[in-house]
């Protein structure tokens, strides 16, 4: 079973609409994250939290926000979805750093158009 | 904001050659990560580099992280196939704790 899950796994939706995103995990990590790529562009943070009622904002926020209800979940809304948000999102999970870094963990993503 | 410009955006090779991939910055970071993505899926870590001037080696894979821990290097030799996909580097800030700051990727295409 993947220690990451994402539903859905693709959606098409039409402006104006809102969506939810919803990420699970098995891996008993306290940090979460939720990506956005997009073409040539990389992985975008939107937002990021470090435990339950902990919610950080990355460097693409707006038109987003998150929820964490659980240890093991955390979902993404866009309240009134527009094209630009066409895109694959990605959830993470990670434990705390270590001497070897701050590997992540990543779900199998969402894609995500808007029209 | 610390930015990793990655290149080049695409390869394409034919198998048996060698390629390298670059991850530059201006930002110094305490650790520098590999990730390879393959369609449909997340991106998976391949190897983290800590220490600068420091060379680790997976199978075919070379990895090097700078001197002054702001750019790494991916060389692979004698590419194969099974080696297409998005290779991803990633930094962490000295406080940035966790988070990941990723470049742009480059599209490996290793044809047969």
């Amino acid at each position: 079973d993947a220690d990451v899950t994402q539903t859905p796994r693709n959606r098409i939706t039409k402006t104006g609409k809102r969506i939810m995103l919803e990420c699970s995990q098995t891996k008993g990590h306290d940090r979460m994250y939720w990506y956005r790529q997009d073409p040539g562009l990389g992985l975008r943070l939107i937002y990021y939290s470090f435990d339950v009622k902990d919610i950080n904002k990355g460097e693409i926020s707006d038109g987003y926000s998150v929820s964490r209800q659980a240890q093991a979940k955390f979902s993404l809304s866009l309240e009134s979805a527009i094209p630009n948000q066409t895109a694959l999102y990605f959830c993470a999970t990670s434990d705390l750093p270590t001497a070897e870094g701050p590997e992540q963990f990543f779900g199998p993503g969402t894609r995500l158009t808007v029209l | 904001t610390q930015l990793l410009e990655q290149s080049p955006q695409f390869l394409s090779i034919q198998e048996g050659e060698n390629l390298t991939v670059y991850c530059n910055s201006s930002s110094v970071f305490s650790s520098l990560q590999w990730y390879r993505q393959e369609p449909g899926e997340g991106p998976v870590l391949l190897v983290t580099v800590v220490t600068g001037g420091e060379v680790k080696k997976l199978k075919r894979l070379t990895f090097q992280f700078g001197d002054a821990r702001k750019d790494s290097s991916l060389h692979i030799t004698a590419a194969q196939p099974g080696d297409t996909g998005l290779y991803l580097c990633a930094g962490a800030g000295e406080t940035s704790g966790s988070r990941l700051t990723f470049g742009e990727g480059t599209q490996l295409t290793v044809n047969p």
